[in-house]
């Protein structure tokens, strides 16, 4: 069953600490991508990577980190330097190429206080 | 710099009216556009993608179409039913990555009540 899978699906942290979240995905794509859902805000792009050991800033990269190992894996840390990190984060991933359309795993929702 | 606009934010409807959905965009130079679907809580489905070429793709109950040259497309939903309740987001791909970057609007929340 082909897919992309986040995990956990809740998170809770305390102010000032590190948090990695998980997207792993069975699709065989070489592209993947973090976005962040805010009410009202519609999706943002925080980084990307088109292939392993390679990935790109988006639009609001700052306080965020990843790393690019594998092709199956694309995990996302929130740093303490994230000045507003609790959201709806979304991992998706695409064929590379400008045709393909991008199919997104289930979400993760993270609370900071 | 891309921006997608949808309308009506909100729409509440009767169960088997057809529907329309709107999407706007102000730079026309796309590669493609996704209509998803997102159900509270949930990540976001595909429905649809249509390729800068194309002028519309139909999936079951649903159309969507593009007019590239006036930054917009709408989304047809035919016989609506109560299990079509949900957000949907239009994104248009366009230039800002090697291979195009997604543009998001921010999502019409639709409620077909019985």
């Amino acid at each position: 069953d082909g897919g992309i899978t986040q995990s956990p699906k809740y998170l809770f942290r305390k102010e000032g600490q590190n948090v990695t979240l998980s997207c792993e995905q069975n699709l065989n794509h070489d592209a993947m991508y973090w976005y962040r859902q805010d009410p009202g805000q519609g999706l943002r792009l925080i980084y990307y990577s088109q292939i392993v050991n390679d990935f790109q800033k988006g639009d609001i990269a700052e306080g965020y980190s990843v790393s690019r190992e594998k092709k199956e894996s694309f995990p996302l840390t929130v740093t303490s330097a994230q000045k507003n990190p609790t959201a709806f984060y979304l991992c998706a991933s695409s064929a590379t190429g400008y045709r393909y359309e991008q199919y997104f795993g289930p979400g993760t929702r993270l609370t900071v206080t | 710099k891309q921006e997608v606009t949808q309308i009506p934010a909100a729409l509440s409807v009767p169960e088997g009216e057809n529907l329309v959905l709107n999407c706007s965009f102000t730079d026309s130079a796309i590669y493609n556009l996704q209509w998803f679907r997102q159900d509270p809580g949930k990540g976001l489905t595909s429905l649809l993608l249509i390729q800068s070429s194309q002028r519309e793709q139909t999936s079951g109950r649903l159309n969507a179409s593009l007019d590239k040259s006036s930054g917009r497309s709408t989304l047809y939903i035919a016989a609506s039913q109560p299990g079509d309740s949900a957000t949907y987001l239009c994104a248009v791909k366009s230039g800002g990555t090697s291979y195009g970057k997604l543009t998001f609007g921010q999502g019409t929340i639709l409620t077909v009540h019985p």
